[in-house]
């Protein structure tokens, strides 16, 4: 079973340009988060989602970023006219659709961006 | 919303020696806290988790205790062991339609000295 697969791995973006980020979940899973980690730090939730729905993106920027979950195909995150505090690495996860409270996540190897 | 802190920022500890990191959290709705381990360039790693109807749990070397009344949770590490340094993240869950968001702590750097 594949486990959550992020790409592109490592992403470098001149200011101005777009990034897309993108991200299956595991098999069976239909829950999509999106987290940001920048140098140093800890783990920030950005957004959840799942198919054709944005559940929560309270921790999402309100300019620039943008995220879907399609019917088909990949999770993408967008980030356009990316800034150099746009560099980070972001990390997808997925989890199973469960009514029990409290499910573990598992994270992908992350998409690292670095801004020039 | 939920706020989670952890201590220490960074442990240093010698190879063989116990390693404890203790969280504390704001939503008393919090209701399941997993501990990830991050290496160097890797993605976050689940080591263990508890759920809030339980106090303690263990997995070999690796033990979570749980204070409801308190909320904080700590993560004991015994016989630490070189391959054990790495970033932990505790987090927390608030359950209800957020069950699956979760918040993270700032990290803690366990550094075993062999």
């Amino acid at each position: 079973n594949a486990g959550v697969m992020q790409n592109p791995r490592h992403l470098v973006r001149r200011r101005g340009q777009e990034a897309r980020l993108r991200c299956s979940p595991m098999k069976g899973h239909s829950h999509v988060y999106w987290y940001r980690q920048l140098p140093e730090e800890g783990l920030k939730f950005m957004v959840y989602l799942q198919k054709e729905n944005i559940i929560d993106e309270s921790g999402m920027p309100k300019e620039r970023f943008s995220a879907e979950f399609p019917k088909e195909g990949p999770s993408i995150l967008r980030i356009q006219q990316v800034v150099r505090g746009d560099s980070a690495a972001y990390f997808c996860a997925s989890s199973p659709k469960d009514s029990t409270s409290g499910n573990t996540i598992y994270f992908g190897e992350g998409s690292w961006l670095t801004v020039v | 919303g939920e706020n989670v802190e952890q201590h220490p920022s960074t442990l240093s500890v010698q190879e063989g020696d116990s390693a404890v990191i203790k969280c504390t959290y704001s939503d008393s709705a919090s209701n399941y806290f997993p501990w990830y381990k991050q290496e160097l360039g890797k993605r976050p790693q689940l080591i263990i988790d508890i759920r809030s109807n339980v106090g303690e749990k263990k997995d070999q070397r690796i033990a979570v205790t749980l204070n409801k009344t308190a909320k904080h949770f700590s993560l004991h590490i015994t016989e630490t062991q070189p391959e054990d340094s790495a970033v932990y993240f505790c987090a927390a869950s608030p359950g209800g339609d957020n069950f699956n968001k979760f918040y993270f702590g700032s990290g803690t750097k366990l550094n075993v000295k062999p």
